[in-house]
């Protein structure tokens, strides 16, 4: 069974930082594509960034309101995704959901989310 | 950046009726389309992908159309359980935006 697991939000001051953990199990974690999307409290749903699978060498892409802040990356031996977020603004302030990609042709569609964890960015 | 419309942006609606979700990208995204259901306080789940492949255990009530630039969703005979927000998101290019949300309520 594939299960996706966050940790890691919490109460941070602006310009802070924070790094999101994702557990992943009942996968082959290496193979896959994984992403990150957020959700800001009644709002729509934005994604944040994309970690590509070994294949592509985990090689990322991010979403302009977070290039440069925010970075992805992998344990492989812990099966764990991450998301290190610096520079933390108000406006970060979300639920943030760990994504496992569905590869269909050379496209790849998010069938797995996790739970989510709550970030809030406040004084 | 690719666009991405939903209508209605609120929909209401009565158990056993057909609804219809229409999404619009601002420009040509092939089939490179899919929709979520969102349920309050919860993770958004797969309906379908491809624009018109039926995620494993989504019911098939649940069909979805189009492509190029205008996509819709289709519960042919709405269920309890569907009263939800439905996201389409377009993964034809970075970034992998999602449009607005269509909330279907009773």
């Amino acid at each position: 069974e594939v299960q996706l697991v966050e940790s890691g939000g919490d109460l941070v001051q602006p310009g802070g930082s924070l790094r999101l953990s994702c557990a992943a199990s009942g996968f082959t974690f290496s193979d896959h594509y994984m992403d990150w999307v957020r959700q800001a409290p009644g709002k729509g749903l934005e994604w944040v960034g994309r970690s590509r699978n070994k294949a592509n060498s985990y090689t990322a892409e991010y979403a302009a309101s977070v290039k440069g802040r925010f970075t992805i990356s992998r344990d492989v031996s812990e099966n764990s995704l991450y998301l290190q977020m610096n520079s933390l603004k108000t406006e970060d302030t979300a639920v943030y959901y760990c994504v496992r990609d569905l590869r269909f042709g050379e496209t790849f569609y998010f069938d797995y989310w996790g739970q989510g964890t709550l970030v809030t960015v406040s004084s | 950046d690719i666009q991405l419309t939903q209508s209605p942006s609120f929909l209401s609606a009565s158990v056993g009726d057909r609804v219809t979700i229409t999404c619009r990208a601002s420009q040509g995204i092939s089939s490179y389309l899919a929709w979520y259901q969102q349920k309050p306080g919860k993770a958004p789940k797969l309906l379908i992908y491809a624009a018109s492949t039926l995620q494993s255990g989504v019911p098939s009530r649940f069909s979805g159309s189009g492509s190029g630039t205008e996509f819709t969703l289709t519960i042919s005979s709405l269920q309890p359980e569907d009263f939800a927000t439905y996201y389409c998101q377009q993964l034809n290019s970075y970034p992998l935006d999602f449009g607005p949300g269509t909330k279907v309520d009773i």
